[in-house]
């Protein structure tokens, strides 16, 4: 059974930063492009990032950019961000998600973590 | 980045089919076929429904479709069923990124 599990979320004050992570079982992530997608309390879906299966290709959200850095590793089956300057519109569920092709993109995301809560506030 | 534009609510009966729209520009939905659709529970993650526009992930009812005409996909669930009651969300390709629609709500009267 594949299963993307994330952890890391928390309380943070604004400017501060954490580290989420995504653990994979059940299927080689190394075969797949990586993303991570936010869920604001009782809003839609924003995407964050995502990572070639390589790491050869990085892009993230404008909101994002200069603050997030999306990262993996292959060998322990496994997707991190690392959130740096945190504001309080990065209030959100973080879910990991797996692209459904393997080997290269097709912006469809099959596999989906359960998600984890982070909360920017003083 | 803008959201795709999609209706806030729809609704219909059991046995019914709907219709959810999802509107982008020739940079995304009109530009390229990596349109998708996903369906979110209350507490729970997105789930894949569509992809590429009108491709249904193996374990998914063929009661859902997918399609696109110019700037506009389009989702269509027929034969409702209770269970179908949630959010749905569409999702395109722009530009080396990915954006998505602001999701719309389906009651099942």
């Amino acid at each position: 059974e594949v299963q993307l599990v994330e952890s890391g979320g928390g309380l943070v004050k604004p400017g501060g930063s954490l580290r989420l992570s995504c653990a994979a079982s059940g299927f080689t992530l190394s075969k797949y492009s990586m993303n991570w997608v936010r869920q604001a309390p009782g809003k839609g879906l924003a995407w964050v990032s995502s990572i070639s299966t390589t790491s050869s290709y990085i892009y993230y959200a404008d909101s994002v950019k200069g603050r997030f850095i999306i990262s993996r590793d292959n060998a322990k089956n496994s997707l991190f961000l690392h959130m740096n300057s945190l504001r309080a519109e990065d209030t959100a569920v973080y879910y990991c998600a797996s692209d459904y092709c393997s080997g290269g993109a097709c912006y469809s995301f099959v596999y989906w973590g359960q998600g984890t809560p982070v909360t920017v506030s003083s | 980045q803008s959201a795709l534009t999609q209706p806030a609510s729809v609704s219909g009966s059991p046995g019914q089919s709907i219709t959810i729209s999802c509107t982008g520009t020739s940079s995304d939905v009109g530009g390229y076929n990596w349109v998708s659709w996903y369906q979110q529970h209350p507490g729970k993650a997105p789930k894949l429904i569509i992809y590429e526009v009108s491709n249904r992930p193996s374990g998914v009812s063929n009661r859902f479709s997918g399609s696109k005409s110019g700037n506009t996909a389009s989702l269509t669930i027929s034969g409702l069923q209770a269970e179908d009651e949630a959010d749905y969300y569409c999702s395109s390709y722009r530009s080396s990124t990915l954006v998505f629609g602001g999701g719309t709500k389906l009651t099942v009267l």
